[in-house]
């Protein structure tokens, strides 16, 4: 069974730009969550979707939003980048996004902004 | 509010001595614990989880870890160090949010292994 995939792998970007990062969840997992991590803040929670519904978010700016598609993969979009936006963004996937369930994480995407 | 404290952002042990990871939990109630390692360049990899029952609980690679309630403690060891456990490791907690699955993890702990 493939694991979760996350493209692009690197991104540089410049202030004010926009992204898009992309992941696939693992086959028959619905649940995928984002997280950043930067070395000052650690890991963060970003959102939660399930069933192309977004059921939690975190204490992040409107500027990060993302959607889930009917075949489970998911977008995190950002706008307005900011140089503290760079970071290694997370996506993990599970079946169904419940609290003792295990997170199956992808490798990241490694977005640097200019 | 849930909550998790790693102690010691960076812990050094030789090869074949004994890995202690400490982390300690606040939680208004009984909590899901996780620990999770990632090596460089990857993602996060689930090492063992508490949920219900056992409170000494083995993971892979050789770890386990014990739920102490009273202590509101969830330490990770290993008996033998190895340089392939040579990463960071996150401590994590679920919340409680209708159910659903939000982990807080702590600052981590960079594990260095030398010969």
């Amino acid at each position: 069974k493939a694991g979760v995939t996350q493209t692009p792998r690197y991104l540089i970007k410049t202030r004010g730009q926009q992204v898009t990062l992309s992941c696939s969840p693992i086959s028959g997992h619905r649940s995928v969550s984002w997280y950043q991590q930067t070395p000052g803040q650690g890991l963060q929670f970003l959102f939660e979707y399930f069933s192309e519904t977004q059921r939690n978010k975190g204490n992040f700016p409107g500027r990060f939003s993302g959607r889930q598609f009917s075949n489970s993969r998911s977008e995190m979009n950002v706008s307005t980048l900011e140089l503290g936006d760079s970071a290694l963004y997370l996506c993990a996937s599970s079946l169904a996004g419940s609290t003792n369930e295990k997170l199956f994480f992808g490798s990241g995407t490694q977005l640097s902004v200019l | 509010a849930q909550s998790v404290t790693q102690l010691g952002s960076h812990v050094s042990v030789s090869e074949g001595a004994l890995v202690l990871l400490r982390c300690n939990y606040s939680s208004s109630v009984p909590p899901y614990l996780f620990w999770y390692v990632q090596y460089p360049n990857q993602g996060l990899q689930l090492l063992l989880k508490y949920t219900t029952g056992a409170t000494l609980v083995k993971g892979i690679n050789g770890f386990e870890a014990e739920f102490k309630k009273s202590e509101t403690s969830f330490h990770l060891t290993k008996p033998s160090a190895h340089m392939s456990d040579a990463a960071e490791y996150f401590c994590a907690v679920t919340i409680s949010s209708g159910g659903y699955n939000k982990l807080i993890f702590g600052a981590g702990t960079r594990l260095a292994v030398h010969p």
